[in-house]
């Protein structure tokens, strides 16, 4: 079993739709948890923390539930920018990346 | 957040040789880390480069083939050794911003390809 796993998608949405990622991890001990985007042949690049408590910036938000070890990613009112593939992060020290959710924002 | 500067940015080598990757940063950093992204994967961790003890690698990867140096807070290489095809992957450097938060900042990454 992966240590952090998500759905690969494609996600194919139209510009304005709210979108939603979900992710698992087995590591009960982790303790640092983010989602990061990357888009294509570039580096990873950091979205944003994720909290117990859910946090949101802009247009997204983030969930976390440790009794489940899930976390989630909202998108609101997608843009054609927002296409790229979203990754689930966790750990302790060292962290941990998912797979990936691609997602795609059509005109 | 920390700059990171790859390179090689790309190189396409022969089977049999090696290549060091190097990563410079533009401000002092305890621990830098390296990633490799095989192609269509995530990343998955290869060490973690302490600067003046020994790299700390992750399962699966092993001094021999994948040796680093530390030499000083600001600056690390990764070298992969007797390349085989498999080798083929993006090799990422990263490090963890000041806050204590635990985030990564990457470089562009390397993209090496081994025929």
């Amino acid at each position: 079993r992966k240590e952090v796993e998500q759905d690969p998608g494609p996600f194919n949405v139209p510009e304005g739709a709210t979108v939603a990622f979900n992710c698992t991890y087995s590591n009960s001990a982790s303790q640092s948890f983010f989602w990061y985007r990357q888009d294509c042949r570039k580096e990873p690049k950091l979205l944003m923390s994720v909290y117990s408590s859910g946090n949101e910036d802009g247009r997204f938000t983030a969930q976390l539930n440790r009794a489940s070890q899930y976390i989630s990613l909202l998108i609101r009112d997608s843009k054609l920018s927002d296409s790229a593939t979203y990754l689930c992060v966790s750990g302790r020290r060292a962290l941990t990346f998912g797979s990936g959710t691609r997602l795609q924002v059509q005109p | 957040s920390a700059v990171i500067s790859q390179k090689p940015s790309r190189d396409i080598c022969q089977r049999g040789t090696s290549l060091t990757i190097q990563c410079q940063v533009d401000s002092q950093v305890t621990m830098m880390f390296w990633y490799r992204q095989q192609p269509g994967q995530s990343l998955t961790l290869i060490a973690t480069a302490n600067q003046g003890s020994e790299a700390t690698y992750e399962s699966g990867f092993v001094i021999d083939k994948f040796p680093i140096s530390r030499p000083n807070l600001t600056f690390s290489t990764l070298t992969v050794s007797n390349m085989s095809p498999e080798d083929s992957s993006i090799y990422l450097c990263s490090v963890q911003t000041g806050d204590g938060a635990n985030v990564l900042t990457f470089g562009a990454g390397s993209r090496l390809t081994v025929l």
